[in-house]
């Protein structure tokens, strides 16, 4: 069954690094997505992406973070220069093809476990 | 600013028993529902999804959808203990760019005893 693939699972960095977090959504999917949730906090949308562009963009989602489709397959989140609340799981999501799938319904990967120190 | 509420829990029912799930949402203007479980660190997996007021039965599970009373909810019938899960509740907002963003609630934790 096709799925949203996400690396690296886990990634420790220091304060004031850049982060760059890989996923691959499924192939046949428009629309895609970044989220993320704090320990023991609820999932928290930060941008969507479709036809090359971000679509829309949580106010979590300012200055440091930016999104990338750099071929056909990878959507990439960077986190240009991290702090100590960014330390979350960031989840990948993708949705809506072309056929039954509605473009609501998100297919999650396993997420990037991100610790900041 | 959209809220989704949840009963946080813990929600404690036996195995094979019913659980009842509730959330209640603010933006009006939302149109689709989703019912999202997430197992103790994991991502969450979409169980659920209703568009229109009444029920929707999908084998164990039922979501109910009233938009006037902005109210849904996820009925789980014959609980099994593999049920045990965070639920999360989710309509959606269409950004009209192509794009729909969920927002999420806290989730209910369901635990379902032996």
């Amino acid at each position: 069954e096709p799925e949203v693939t996400q690396t690296p699972s886990h990634q420790v960095t220091q304060m004031g690094q850049e982060v760059i977090l890989r996923c691959v959504p499924i192939s046949n999917h428009l629309y895609f997505y970044w989220y993320r949730q704090i320990l023991g906090q609820k999932v928290e949308f930060l941008v969507s992406f479709y036809n090359n562009e971000i679509s829309e963009k949580s106010e979590i989602f300012d200055d440091q973070f930016s999104v990338e489709r750099p071929d056909g397959s990878n959507f990439t989140l960077k986190i240009r220069s991290t702090k100590l609340e960014d330390s979350a799981m960031y989840f990948c999501a993708s949705s809506g093809n072309s056929g039954r799938v509605f473009a609501g319904e998100l297919f999650f990967g396993e997420g990037s476990r991100l610790t900041v120190l | 600013q959209k809220e989704v509420e949840q009963n946080s829990g813990p929600l404690s029912v036996p195995e094979g028993a019913i659980a009842s799930l509730n959330c209640t949402y603010s933006d009006r203007v939302s149109q689709s529902f989703f019912w999202y479980r997430q197992y103790s660190g994991k991502s969450p997996e979409l169980i659920m999804s209703i568009y229109s007021n009444g029920d929707k039965e999908d084998g164990r599970f039922t979501a109910q959808l009233n938009k006037a009373s902005q109210y849904v909810s996820l009925l789980i019938r014959d609980s099994q203990p593999s049920d045990s899960a965070t639920y999360l509740c989710a309509p959606d907002a269409y950004s009209g760019a192509g794009s729909y963003q969920l927002t999420f609630g806290k989730g209910t934790k369901l635990s379902v005893i032996p």
